[in-house]
């Protein structure tokens, strides 16, 4: 049984709109979460981490955690064409710190 | 810092042959790991070394691949023999001992023909 899930999407915006990218989780004792961004053909990029309930905000990019909901998600603002990618939420689980990675969500921008 | 570093980058073989993927990790990173991307079960885990001692191999999929680490900065993964459902992008990660961010190689793309 997957851990980490999201939606598969794909999912399309226009350019200027915000991107929601969702994801929950299994294990309630896992504290640290992350949002990776994927471009086709390429390795995943370290794009937010969060380990506190409510936003944190980085440029474009917010990051929200509800832990009572077992619950992530990513906002991208205004976005880009450039943004266009698959993000992968990573949450730690466990003694060991392994990340534990969902499926990806597959983002396209419309220009 | 050149960041992870994997070779190859590209490897093409025939089912039943020995293949070696290489990782030279950041360095002053002492966790590094193996993972193994596919478009059907996506971004697993296989294995991860803490300060080159194997600590989780229960993510390697058979008796066929094995993993090394012999010095802080080279580990292997080795499948023999290899097959065709071993297609795959394998990447390297590391990580250093006081934080969860794990730092991706480029990825080593194995096709077994």
């Amino acid at each position: 049984q997957k851990e980490v899930e999201q939606n598969s999407g794909p999912l399309s915006v226009p350019e200027g709109a915000i991107a929601s990218l969702n994801c929950t989780y299994s294990d309630r004792g896992s504290q640290s979460f992350f949002w990776y961004r994927q471009y086709s053909g390429k390795s995943p990029e370290l794009i937010m981490s969060i380990y506190s309930n409510g936003d944190k905000e980085d440029g474009r990019f917010t990051a929200q955690l509800n832990k009572a909901s077992q619950y992530v998600s990513l906002l991208i603002r205004d976005s880009q064409p450039s943004d266009s990618a698959t993000y992968l939420c990573a949450v730690i689980q466990g003694s060991a710190r392994q990340l534990t990675f969902g499926s990806g969500t597959q983002l396209t921008v419309l220009p | 810092d050149a960041g992870v570093i994997q070779s190859p980058r590209h490897e093409v073989t025939e089912m039943g042959q020995e293949v070696t993927l290489r990782c030279k990790p950041i360095s002053g990173h002492n966790s590094l790991f193996w993972y193994r991307q596919t478009m059907m079960r996506g971004l697993e885990l296989l294995i991860y070394f803490n300060n080159n001692v194997p600590i989780d191999d229960s993510g390697m999929p058979e008796d066929r691949f094995s993993a090394k680490m012999p010095n802080a900065s080279f580990s292997t993964l080795k499948i023999q023999p290899s097959e065709p459902r071993d297609s795959a992008v394998y990447f390297c990660a590391a990580r250093t001992g006081v934080s969860d961010t794990q730092y991706f190689g480029p990825g080593t793309r194995l096709t077994v023909l």
